[in-house]
């Protein structure tokens, strides 16, 4: 069973910032927080993780709470093209081991 | 670079035929994974090759589904005979081997199996 809770669905203007929370009460000190989001159809496409401290890529940004129990998926500026279900992974890190998807959260950016 | 690649894109088959579904990793990538999602569920793990060994095999179905990956390369997942609750996504994984955490799964576009 996933080991994340995540709200089903969200809504978001475009070019505001999409903020998409993420409850990991259980984590282990030795696992990290993955995000992940599959787009219509098309296969998981990887997007960020972190492990206590905040992450930035060029995709979005991760914000980790200070006890590890929660987390927060930013996007700074979303576009109608990030409509997607994004997904919430806590996991030993190391591509070795597979991957436990819940229900994720259907993000929907409008016009 | 290529990507993972998956072959067909799609495939309709009966009840009780047989369908081999196609997985070409990305180059060098060791690990090779699958996963599926079927109607209106989370998607799943299948199993897991680490080159041509079954590292991991918990999420088979059954017994009607078979991986293979001869040669630590491309790999192929047969169903025999399928049955209509196959019906899904099947969608193939590859990673570098090895800890870090910064060795994300890069998935294929998936190939839809329906079966009638």
């Amino acid at each position: 069973d996933a080991k994340t809770t995540q709200p089903p669905s969200m809504d978001c203007a475009e070019g505001r910032a999409a903020n998409l929370p993420c409850n990991h009460s259980t984590i282990s000190g030795n696992e990290y927080v993955y995000w992940y989001r599959q787009i219509h159809s098309q296969g998981p496409q990887y997007i960020i993780h972190g492990l206590k401290n905040n992450e930035t890529n060029e995709m979005a940004s991760l914000i980790i709470t200070e006890d590890r129990k929660s987390s927060t998926l930013i996007l700074p500026h979303a576009t109608l093209r990030d409509t997607a279900v994004y997904y919430c992974i806590v996991r030993v890190g190391g591509g070795s081991e597979k991957l436990v998807f819940g229900k994720g959260t259907k993000l929907t950016v409008n016009p | 670079e290529a990507g993972v690649t998956q072959f067909p894109s799609h495939s309709v088959i009966e009840k009780g035929q047989t369908v081999t579904l196609r997985c070409d990793p990305i180059s060098g990538h060791d690990n090779l994974y699958w996963y599926r999602r079927v109607m209106g569920k989370e998607i799943k793990f299948l199993l897991h090759f680490v080159k041509e060994s079954k590292q991991d095999e918990s999420g088979m179905p059954n017994n009607r589904f078979l991986a293979e990956r001869t040669g630590g390369t491309y790999s192929t997942l047969k169903v025999q005979p399928a049955e209509l609750e196959d019906s899904g996504v099947y969608f193939c994984a590859s990673s570098q081997v090895g800890w870090a955490p910064s060795y994300e799964q890069y998935f294929g576009p998936g190939t839809r199996l329906t079966v009638t």
